[in-house]
């Protein structure tokens, strides 16, 4: 079952805010990844983490491999439209030969 | 270099029908898998390979076969369709799996099936 809990669920906010989403689990990851979805199209790889304390980004994007080995989060800074759509954090368990995924966190900008 | 690519893109099935999902990638990679993506649910494993000749189940196996005769391709096939298989599905190729930095995986654009 699902080995990842990802929070919030949704979030709704103004264009030009500031995003912050995070991805629990009670197992010692060695990989964390972050996703974004666009309706219709596959998942985009946005960050990959591989140590613990990890701290790397992307343009706006922000992500952090959690020193427990056991969360991650992603930031978004001055959020744009472009931004609106679903993301997924996946992880890999330590000796695991599988990614499991969080459910997903909707983002919905208002202009 | 095409990454993952997958047909067909949009699919409806009847009950009781076969059918094969086409997975390819131009990567070299040796890991390969297969999700579906359900409303609230995430992505779910279905099946996956660590290589040419090598399967195996996901958390979601049921109603679904694998087979991986080279590198490049990993079709999923339906034996007999069912309502329950209504989904989007995804195929995602990574180098490898269980290595650090080798693991991060690409996914193709998807197949929209529903089934009757």
């Amino acid at each position: 079952g699902q080995q990842l809990n990802q929070s919030p669920q949704s979030m709704f906010i103004q264009e030009g805010e500031d995003v912050s989403m995070n991805c629990t689990s009670s197992s010692i990851f060695n990989t964390w990844l972050w996703y974004k979805q666009d309706p219709g199209e596959g998942p985009v790889l946005l960050i990959a983490l591989y140590k613990a304390g990890e701290l790397t980004s992307n343009g706006r994007l922000t992500a952090q491999f959690g020193i427990t080995r056991k969360d991650s989060f992603l930031n978004i800074s001055a959020s744009i439209p472009s931004d609106v759509g679903i993301y997924f954090c996946a992880g890999r368990i330590q000796g695991a030969q599988k990614l499991v995924f969080g459910q997903g966190t909707r983002l919905t900008i208002n202009p | 270099n095409a990454g993952v690519t997958q047909t067909p893109k949009f699919q409806v099935l009847k009950t009781g029908q076969s059918m094969t999902l086409q997975c390819a990638q131009d990567m070299n990679h040796e890991y390969m898998s297969w999700y579906r993506q359900d409303p609230g649910m995430g992505l779910r494993l279905i099946h996956y390979s660590v290589g040419a000749g090598i399967t195996d189940q996901g958390e979601v196996p049921n109603g679904y076969n694998v087979s991986r005769s080279t590198t490049e391709d990993f079709p999923l096939r339906l034996l007999s369709a069912a309502p329950s298989q209504t989904s989007v599905y995804f195929c995602a190729s990574s180098y490898s799996m269980g290595a650090t930095s080798t693991d991060t995986q690409y996914f193709g654009p998807g197949t929209r099936l529903t089934v009757l």
